[in-house]
């Protein structure tokens, strides 16, 4: 129980394009999902909080019309890197914690390489 | 505020022998403390949690950490290490505790296996 897919698992697009990143959770609602940024080497880095049918919430020093969040259900998150540019290349990497079960868990998926030429 | 600090950012074993990841915390409330591996290119999977029950948690994998709030440490262990265990470990304390939580992460802990 408590899996989360995220697809495409890797992708390579041109400077300027935008690309889209779906986090879903297969076996359980997700009221809140989580997006982070990872670095080679490095820690997580939390972006933002995305709570179905709200606004995200950024975290500071992430730009929030560069990085489009909508959760627009309680299975799916999607996250959108507008104008892609060769710094934004990292491991994306999305969690989802348990709509019906008050905890602090965060199950994660499995991780979204992005590369910008 | 919560913190946590991960003392190692290397650990280097031979198969077989006992596996020792260190992990200290600071948090202002009651911790929740998590211990998540992360194999390479992949995703992170929880391998425990603690939550103020008991102090010494059991997790997957043959993996335990134990929760000593004098030391404010949550150091993992396993009594023989395997192959599949080399990955990077992450000690991670709840935000706010509860299910308000956010997540802290250390910065990471790489085990290598020697055969």
């Amino acid at each position: 129980g408590a899996v989360v897919s995220q697809h495409p698992s890797w992708v390579i697009c041109k400077s300027g394009t935008s690309v889209k990143i779906e986090c879903r959770s297969l076996d359980f609602q997700a009221t809140t999902m989580f997006w982070y940024r990872q670095f080679p080497k490095q820690s997580l880095m939390l972006m933002a909080t995305s709570n179905e049918g709200s606004k995200a919430t950024y975290e500071q020093g992430v730009e929030k019309d560069k990085f489009l969040i909508n959760h627009a259900s309680l299975t799916l998150s999607t996250l959108t890197v507008t104008s892609a540019h060769p710094e934004d290349s990292s491991f994306y990497i999305c969690s989802a914690r348990h709509a019906l079960v008050p905890t602090d868990t965060q199950y994660f998926g499995p991780g979204t390489r992005l590369t910008v030429l | 505020a919560q913190s946590v600090t991960q003392l190692d950012s290397h650990v280097s074993v031979s198969e077989g022998t006992p596996v020792l990841l260190r992990c200290n915390y600071s948090s202002s409330y009651s911790p929740s403390l998590f211990w998540y591996v992360q194999h390479p290119n992949k995703g992170l999977q929880l391998l425990l949690k603690y939550t103020s029950a008991a102090t010494l948690v059991k997790g997957i994998n043959g993996f335990e950490a134990e929760f000593k709030k004098s030391e404010t440490s949550f150091h993992l262990t396993k009594p023989s290490a395997h192959m599949s265990d080399a990955a990077e470990y992450f000690c991670v304390v709840s935000y706010y505790g509860g299910s308000q939580g956010n997540l802290i992460f250390g910065k990471g802990t790489k085990l290598s296996v020697k055969p």
